[in-house]
């Protein structure tokens, strides 16, 4: 069994670019949620996937959006990128959302 | 509000004392609780779950948490640190709102480990 996945491991961008992560949940799972921690932070919920619809949302600007595929994997993308958007971005994989989410290793971003 | 404090933001311990991070949640349900460990530049590694059952919890590396639920407290224990525990400790409630079923992260507690 695969667990989860994440692309690239480490990602440098100049403010104002957009980036691009990647998420392949683990087998099994339909259910992908992003968080993002920042330095000295805990993760903070961006939003969630199910069934290839946003379900559900965290106090994160329309500048992020994300994707899920048929095959459940999943992009977060940042436009207009920002200093503050320097961070751990994390996603978590599940089925339907409930009970434990599985993490990733974590995509680091570093906005110059 | 749904919410997880972690009081302590750092703790120092020495090598073979005992160990307790406190976490205290508000949320209105019977919880899903979760305590994490992080080491620098890493991800989320998962100590232990309470979901439902006995209140205390057995995890890996020797820890265990106590779910209380009159003090809305899930303290994540070790008998005996070891000095490769130190690391960013994070607890977790899982926390549904609106249909959307997500984690609420504390702050975190940062343990260093005296030899």
């Amino acid at each position: 069994e695969t667990g989860v996945t994440q692309s690239p491991t480490h990602l440098i961008k100049t403010r104002g670019q957009q980036v691009t992560l990647r998420c392949s949940s683990q087998s099994g799972h339909n259910t992908v949620s992003w968080y993002q921690q920042a330095l000295g932070q805990g993760p903070q919920f961006i939003f969630q996937y199910y069934r290839e619809e946003e379900n559900g949302r965290g106090n994160f600007p329309p500048r992020f959006s994300g994707l899920q595929f048929p095959n459940y994997s999943s992009e977060l993308n940042v436009n207009a990128l920002e200093l503050d958007d320097s961070a751990l971005y994390l996603c978590a994989s599940s089925w339907t959302g409930e009970g434990e989410q599985y993490f990733g290793p974590g995509t680091r971003l570093t906005v110059t | 509000a749904q919410s997880v404090t972690q009081p302590d933001i750092h703790i120092t311990v020495s090598e073979g004392a005992s160990l307790e991070l406190r976490c205290n949640y508000s949320y209105g349900a019977t919880p899903y609780l979760f305590w994490y460990v992080q080491s620098p530049g890493q991800g989320l590694q998962l100590l232990l779950k309470y979901f439902s059952g006995d209140t205390l919890v057995q995890g890996i590396k020797g820890f265990e948490a106590e779910f209380k639920r009159s003090q809305s407290s899930f303290n994540l224990r070790k008998p005996s640190v070891h000095w490769s525990d130190a690391a960013e400790y994070f607890c977790a409630v899982g926390a549904e709102n609106s249909g959307t079923y997500k984690y609420i992260f504390g702050t975190g507690t940062r343990l260093k480990v005296l030899a």
